[in-house]
């Protein structure tokens, strides 16, 4: 089956500029999660989708980022204004059941994003 | 708020067994995940333990999981230079929106 697809994989803007990112997660995947990884540091959970809805968006910074995923399949991660400490690797995954409540993550390549 | 927490590096020769620790604080985690990420790639799935197991082996893995003390390991046997990555420790709770938490990673060398 095809992977989690991302893009784009690399984006260098300034600061006060906007980016977006897309991903498509694997057919049939009704979690979408998108996560900002930090050089040096684990993955932290931006926002988790259940199909269209919100699940979680505790960690998301909204008043410069925002997401979407309007008809429960492809989703998009926007940051407006951009500032420097959002340089980071943006991923996505989506997940599957494993069974007995465990879910298994399938992560995309990430979008390498540097504000300068 | 859960914390998850690995040493920052480790160093191996090829061949000898390596062991990756984690530690977490939520007692209430019902899954625990190691994921490997090799440069510029995303995370992938190595295994994982449902917390009331003490132990499982995959093949050239093994996972042992101390639960009185909130303490994850994995051991890769006979390590190979293509085991030279990223190891994360994660947590989840059963069915309550699948969050996970991950731990800040471990970097592995093989040295040949």
């Amino acid at each position: 089956e095809a992977g989690v697809a991302q893009s784009p994989r690399y984006k260098i803007i300034e600061k006060r500029q906007s980016v977006a990112f897309w991903c498509n997660p694997i057919s049939g995947h009704a979690t979408l999660y998108w996560y900002q990884q930090i050089l040096g540091q684990g993955p932290k959970l931006l926002i988790q989708f259940q199909n269209n809805g919100v699940v979680d968006d505790s960690q998301l910074p909204k008043d410069r980022f925002s997401a979407e995923r309007l008809k429960g399949v492809d989703s998009t991660l926007k940051i407006q204004p951009a500032k420097l400490e959002d340089s980071a690797v943006y991923l996505c995954a989506s997940s599957s059941l494993l069974g007995r409540g465990s879910y298994e993550q399938y992560f995309g390549p990430g979008t390498r994003l540097t504000v300068t | 708020g859960e914390d998850v927490e690995q040493s920052l590096f480790l160093s191996v020769r090829e061949g000898d067994s390596s062991v990756i620790n984690c530690t977490y604080t939520d007692s209430s985690s019902t899954y625990l995940y190691w994921y490997k990420q090799e440069p510029g790639a995303g995370l992938q799935l190595l295994t994982y333990i449902f917390s009331n197991m003490d132990m499982k082996q995959d093949q050239r893995l093994t996972v042992l999981l101390n639960k009185k003390d909130k303490h994850l390991s994995l051991r890769i046997a006979d390590t190979q230079t293509g085991d030279s990555a990223i190891y994360f420790c994660a947590e989840s709770k059963q069915y309550t929106g699948n969050q996970f938490y991950f731990g800040t990673g471990t970097s592995l060398t093989v040295i040949p």
